[in-house]
């Protein structure tokens, strides 16, 4: 399984734009990254999934270069609300099974 | 619409006491199942996962069991509980790779 390695935090303003990087260099031919969000003691929640160049809907954009080693999510003009944490994980196409990095916890500041 | 329901939300258990944790889909069919932990302040880690009735996968060797009788229907278990299995308990579908859909949770606590 492609493992993710993300940063463990961040911190950012209200109104910036937030880019959050992942590694997973042993990303597999078939494989998707997908990206959640996860507030305290709820289920995360789907943001956005790619498998190449770029994807973008309502909430974000996801950026994956041609050698899909990494990926960043791309949260514009982030609010408080936006305060979560962040987790990059990559589809087992073969096992249809996901594996959840550490995620990365975004501080959004006024 | 789908919807996933776990219960109980919250559950203090002494430590060698069983347990049973119950999560059911409605509104697909077939779909994948998960069942994830996570304890305070890290990532989720997938314990048990169910492409079919009576077919589960374990990532994590443990005290911890699941099983799946029915095609909506998923159990976590345990004989004896232990202090470190103490955490956030989330059931999750999916149909084949799709994104994953997550349950409200259950946050245990072992005394």
């Amino acid at each position: 399984l492609a493992k993710t390695t993300q940063p463990i935090s961040m911190d950012s303003y209200e109104g910036q734009e937030v880019n959050i990087t992942c590694s997973h260099n042993n990303i597999a031919t078939n494989d998707y990254i997908t990206w959640y969000q996860q507030f305290p003691s709820q289920g995360p929640r789907f943001i956005i999934q790619g498998y190449k160049t770029k994807v973008t809907n309502e909430v974000a954009s996801l950026f994956i270069p041609a050698d899909r080693k990494s990926s960043t999510l791309s949260l514009p003009r982030v609010s408080l609300s936006d305060t979560a944490v962040y987790y990059c994980l990559v589809t087992d196409n073969a096992g249809n099974m996901l594996t959840f990095g550490g995620g990365t916890r975004l501080m959004v500041k006024p | 619409s789908q919807t996933i329901h776990q219960w109980p939300a919250t559950l203090v258990q002494p430590v060698g006491s069983p347990l049973s944790l119950e999560c059911t889909v409605e509104g697909t069919s077939n779909p994948n199942l998960y069942w994830y932990r996570q304890a305070a302040g890290r990532g989720l880690q997938l314990l048990f996962y169910s492409v079919g009735i009576g077919q589960i996968s374990s990532e994590v060797p443990q005290n911890l069991s699941a099983s799946r009788p029915q095609d909506r229907q998923f159990i976590l278990s345990s004989k004896k509980l232990l202090l470190s299995d103490s955490g956030f308990y989330l059931c999750a579908w999916s149909v084949h790779n799709d994104e994953q859909y997550f349950g409200p949770g259950t946050r245990l606590t072992v005394t």
